[in-house]
């Protein structure tokens, strides 16, 4: 298995609810990464878990709460989102900690916040 | 000024072209470098990864550095459709893993 599989794909959101946004990776993979991606923008790196501890927090407001359960499983709680919060959303993971071989992204979740 | 500079086209060539898409950076301390493909809606895809100055070759793919210029390239042989993305360069420093720092993103079209 060589994938990172995020669910769900889309997701539509008011501004008062609380969602979860799901990744996965089976490739024992040592750090896996949020980021946040606009339209026609590179991304940009949200979180990041090395060996399940959080290791980069890069200023994110508290409405977004990253969580590692386990070694393969990486959730972002969304809670009281803006509309500019509205993005496509990409899981990663790399071998090594420092990312340097490269990352495996998802497909992403396009998340609208309403 | 930005730390890594990509132009971002779109740059549009024919079936069968050369392509060679480039980015510069300003931080000497990056020691790895990356190129990543995105089609439209979808995550990007890793195409090469490098350490070292000089030419990485992977089937129609050539990842080439030059650390002493501050310039990356990738080179596409034999363009295809499918082709047709949007190509981000990406580059990271040991001491700061997990940091990548990406590139604007160049949209390739290529025509048949």
């Amino acid at each position: 298995d060589t994938e990172v599989t995020q669910t769900p794909k889309h997701l539509v959101m008011g501004m008062t609810n609380k969602k979860s946004l799901k990744c996965e990776q089976h490739m024992g993979h040592r750090a896996m990464y949020w980021y946040k991606q606009k339209a026609k923008k590179p991304p940009e790196l949200m979180f990041v878990y090395s060996y399940e501890k959080l290791s980069i927090n890069e200023s994110v407001p508290s409405r977004f709460s990253p969580e590692c359960p386990n070694s393969s499983l990486l959730n972002l709680h969304l809670h009281a989102l803006q509309p500019e919060d509205s993005a496509l959303y990409l899981c990663a993971s790399s071998q090594d900690s420092a990312g340097a071989q490269g990352y495996t992204f998802g497909s992403g979740t396009r998340l609208t916040v309403v | 000024q930005k730390e890594v500079e990509q132009d971002p086209g779109p740059l549009s060539v024919p079936e069968g072209a050369i392509v060679s898409l480039n980015c510069t950076y300003s931080n000497s301390a990056f020691q790895y470098f990356m190129w990543y493909r995105q089609y439209s809606r979808k995550g990007p895809e890793l195409l090469m990864y490098t350490y070292s100055s000089g030419n990485k070759e992977d089937g129609r793919f050539t990842a080439q550095v030059d650390k002493s210029s501050k310039y990356i390239s990738l080179f596409i042989r034999d363009s295809q459709p499918s082709d047709s993305a949007t190509y981000l360069c990406a580059m990271g420093e040991m001491e700061y893993g997990n940091k990548l720092v990406f590139g604007a993103g160049t949209i390739l079209r290529v025509k048949s």
